[in-house]
């Protein structure tokens, strides 16, 4: 059974720009969870979508917005990007949201 | 809100020796707890679950005990090995959330 899928591994992007990232669950969980770790304050929750709604939201600014489309897969993008942004950017899946959620591999994100 | 904290940073164990990493969590009405493992360059991989209805769970040289009385959680790893090595967090849900909070990780360092 695959797992969660995350692409790109990597990006980098200038300050002013925007990122698009990508998260293909396991197959048969409808719930896709997003996350932001860096060195400092660690794990974070953005938000999170079940049948294409978002249920739960973070507290992120505006900048960072998700879809969920009917395949479960998801995206997360970040415009107007800021030095403060760069950061490991985790997508969780799992069956029905919160519980016994799986990690991607995460997207590494740098922005200069 | 919920926040969890951690009692250690780091640990370093000898190998063979047990491991126990411990968690508090804020939030009486906290209903699920989960472990996680990340390694460097890898995305969170779950460990182990309880639920807040038991004290106890055991898996393949893992145990969970959770001491709802203190908001305690601890992750006990037997015999523990070189491939232990990682960075343990421990995460929490309320009931009906879609989120997990995440404690800040303790770095696992197993000595040959």
């Amino acid at each position: 059974k695959a797992g969660v899928t995350q692409t790109p591994r990597y990006l980098i992007k200038t300050r002013g720009q925007q990122v698009t990232l990508s998260c293909s669950p396991i197959s048969g969980h409808r719930s896709v969870s997003w996350y932001q770790q860096t060195p400092g304050q660690g794990l974070q929750f953005l938000f999170e979508y079940f049948s294409e709604t978002q249920r739960n939201k973070g507290n992120f600014p505006g900048r960072f917005s998700g879809r969920q489309f009917s395949n479960s897969r998801s995206e997360m993008n970040v415009s107007t990007l800021e030095l403060g942004d760069s950061a490991l950017y985790l997508c969780a899946s799992s069956r029905a949201g919160g519980t016994e959620a799986f990690f991607g591999q995460g997207t590494r994100l740098t922005v200069v | 809100g919920e926040s969890v904290g951690l009692h250690l940073p780091t640990l370093s164990v000898q190998e063979g020796d047990n491991s126990i990493i411990n968690c508090a969590y804020s939030n009486s009405a906290s209903d699920y707890f989960i472990w996680y493992k990340q390694e460097s360059g890898k995305g969170p991989q779950f460990i182990i679950d309880i639920r807040s209805n038991m004290d106890k769970r055991q898996g393949q040289r893992v145990t969970v005990l959770l001491n709802k009385t203190v908001k305690h959680l601890s992750l006990q790893i037997a015999a523990t090995q070189p491939g232990d090595s990682a960075v343990y967090f421990c995460a929490v849900s309320g009931a009906g959330s879609y989120q997990l909070t995440f404690g800040k990780g303790t770095k696992l360092s197993v000595i040959p």
